[in-house]
């Protein structure tokens, strides 16, 4: 299984609504990330956990926050989004988080604040 | 401000032709990776180099790294319609794998 699965594919909710994205993997990858990525544009990275706990977070506001309850689930907890927030938000996994690795990425959910 | 910029921003070409995409900083960089993404997807890496001046082909995809490590050329020859998509650089400026993604290049390739 060389899969990344995130959950929903899409999500639409209103700027006082609470939801969670899911990501899964099952390669055994100890590194896990999050990025955003408005369209037409690259993605960029908001968090990175390395062996369950948060080793990056790039000043993301609070209104998103991440969690890794194991090493093969990632959440991102969002409340309070603006309609800025709208994005495609990316998973990705990495075998340890050293330099150079390959980053496996799901195939995203597509978010609309509303 | 992009850290690494991509060019051109936007490729639309017939099959069969050769094309050349850059990725350009004025930073070092430990290792390189470039990523292909289609609509609806997550992007999927195409290859990593770490050594200045290394040279990694890919069937018909050749990627170039710098000597100094602060650029980056991804050669398509004999372009086909499978080609199409958005074609990301990503830098890595420390041992951790924190990488950086150029402005990327969208490509078309019409039959």
């Amino acid at each position: 299984d060389t899969e990344v699965t995130q959950t929903p594919k899409h999500l639409v909710m209103g700027m006082t609504n609470k939801k969670s994205l899911k990501c899964e993997q099952h390669m055994g990858h100890r590194a896990m990330y999050w990025y955003k990525q408005k369209a037409k544009k690259p993605p960029e990275l908001m968090f990175v956990y390395s062996y369950e706990k948060l080793s990056i977070n790039e000043s993301v506001p609070s209104r998103f926050s991440p969690e890794c309850p194991n090493s093969s689930l990632l959440n991102l907890h969002l409340h309070a989004l603006q309609p800025e927030d709208s994005a495609l938000y990316l998973c990705a996994s990495s075998p340890s988080g050293r330099g150079g690795e390959k980053l496996f990425f799901g195939s995203g959910t597509q978010l609309s604040v509303l | 401000t992009q850290l690494l910029e991509q060019s051109p921003q936007f490729l639309s070409i017939q099959e069969g032709e050769n094309l050349t995409v850059y990725c350009n900083s004025s930073s070092v960089f430990s290792s390189l990776q470039w990523y292909r993404q289609e609509p609806g997807e997550g992007p999927v890496l195409l290859v990593t180099v770490v050594t200045g001046g290394e040279v990694k082909k890919l069937k018909r995809l050749t990627f170039q790294f710098g000597d100094a490590r602060k650029d980056s050329s991804l050669h398509i020859t004999a372009a086909q319609t499978g080609d199409t998509g958005l074609y990301l650089c990503a830098g890595a400026r420390s041992n951790f794998n924190k990488f950086y993604f150029g402005s990327g290049t969208k490509l078309n390739v019409k039959p």
